[in-house]
């Protein structure tokens, strides 16, 4: 069974860098199929779709985010990771990583549990 | 961006009763519609999907419907454990867009 964990600083100073990684297990993340993406939901918020990657590195950004974002594929460790630069006190969220079988027209049937970045001084 | 908006925001029911929620898209999306049931702390969980799929595991009181812009969610028989947040979401672009979320609580 396809498992995916998040794992990256909890803590995060305003006008830094966010990094996150998303390790997945039980399946390949070179899978042709699948797409890996990222999700946010501040505290009280809805849920925001930040961005897709696919294993030979093709990415799709959230336009409202995609000058602060990267996102990075790492096939050997069967890992993919997020970047948020610039951060203020409004990217503080519960940040998802999770798997799509394909770029449109699925759902997204495998997340991890989710880990809550804070930005603070 | 397709914007996916949700109704009602929130929802009192009681155990056994039927429950329905409705999202509508602000533009056309054939059947490219997915909901998820989200509790606190746990990750989202895929319920439906293409409209009217419904997830493997999921249980049958669960049901969706609808196409181009209009679409439901329905719950035949509530359970204690339905009480959370369900979530609508498009998968017509690559930018998935989410509805703003249906909090159901007991009455």
């Amino acid at each position: 069974q396809l498992q995916l964990q998040e794992s990256g600083p909890g803590l995060v100073k305003p006008s830094e860098t966010l990094s996150l990684t998303c390790t997945v297990s039980g399946g390949s993340i070179s899978s042709s199929r699948d797409y890996w993406g990222w999700i946010r939901q501040p505290p009280g918020k809805g849920l925001e779709w930040i961005g897709s990657i696919y294993y030979t590195g093709s990415t799709y950004y959230n336009p409202s985010l995609k000058s602060r974002v990267i996102l990075s594929v790492d096939t050997s460790n069967n890992q993919f990771s997020l970047k948020l630069s610039s951060v203020t006190a409004a990217d503080t969220a519960v940040y998802y990583c999770a798997r799509r079988e394909g770029l449109v027209g699925t759902g997204v049937d495998s997340w991890g549990q989710g880990t809550l970045v804070t930005v603070s001084a | 961006d397709i914007q996916m908006t949700q109704s009602p925001s929130s929802l009192s029911a009681s155990v056994g009763d039927r429950v329905t929620i409705t999202c509508r898209a602000s533009q056309s999306i054939d059947t490219f519609l997915n909901w998820y049931q989200h509790k606190p702390g746990k990750a989202p969980k895929l319920l439906i999907y293409a409209a009217s799929s419904l997830q493997s595991g999921v249980p049958s009181r669960f049901s969706g419907s609808g196409s181009g812009t209009d679409f439901t969610l329905t719950i035949s028989s509530l359970q204690p454990e339905d009480f959370a947040t369900y979530y609508c979401q498009q998968s017509y672009t690559t930018l998935y867009t989410f509805g703003q979320g249906t909090k159901l609580e007991i009455k």
